[in-house]
């Protein structure tokens, strides 16, 4: 079963548009890290949440983690092509070994 | 830079065979981990070292064993392939306390 859910598990948006990928846990999240996978590839780092409440930004893409650490948000605004591919939040939960959600899967229309 | 490296790339393996898969890194990192990624099922950890000479079990660590016998590199086995062991496998390095994870481009293993 899934520590960590993903939603939605996948997402057409068009260009210029934002959009909000989800990651929820029932119990406390330590070190909450979002990434990027390209098919085929490895995963690329976007950011890392500790914090209840913190919220990160780079470029067009911004990560929150809320105040109980149980649910942390990727937004991208003004969506691209180069965003697509497929997300993936990963975290220490409980204090234990990392665990990552199943992934979405995002498309962007030109 | 390289950062961390899997060897092979690809491999096609009959049921029952055993084979070994490398992953190296170049960046000094204390902690090294052994994933395999299934479709619908992301990532899941099986085996992580936190140093040199150390290894600990993940969350699917049945039918694999590891080895860590220098810091830079991390070897994942498969002692009798099964079908079930046939998807993709990524290696991650990262330093000591809350840092990301740096991964390896994977290595797509089939057995027939």
């Amino acid at each position: 079963s899934q520590e960590l859910e993903q939603s939605p598990q996948s997402l057409i948006v068009q260009e210029g548009k934002n959009l909000t990928i989800n990651c929820t846990s029932s119990k406390t999240l330590y070190g909450l890290y979002w990434y990027k996978q390209k098919y085929g590839e490895g995963l690329i780092f976007l950011m890392m949440l500790q914090k209840g409440g913190e919220e990160k930004s780079h470029e067009k893409i911004t990560a929150k983690l809320d105040e109980k650490k149980q649910q942390s948000s990727l937004h991208i605004t003004a969506s691209q092509p180069s965003h697509a591919g497929i997300y993936l939040c990963g975290a220490d939960i409980d204090g234990n070994d990392m665990r990552f959600g199943a992934g979405t899967r995002l498309t962007v229309k030109p | 830079n390289a950062g961390v490296t899997q060897t092979p790339k690809f491999r096609v393996l009959k049921t029952g065979q055993s084979m070994t898969l490398l992953c190296a890194q170049d960046m000094n990192h204390e902690y090294m981990y052994w994933y395999r990624q299934d479709p619908g099922m992301g990532l899941r950890l099986i085996h992580y070292s936190v140093g040199e000479g150390t290894t600990a079990k993940g969350e699917v660590p049945d039918g694999y064993n590891v080895s860590r016998l220098k810091k830079q590199n991390f070897l994942l086995g498969l002692e009798s392939a099964a079908p079930s062991q046939t998807s993709v496998y990524f290696c991650a390095s990262s330093g000591q306390g809350w840092q990301p994870q740096h991964f390896g481009d994977g290595t797509r293993l089939s057995i027939l």
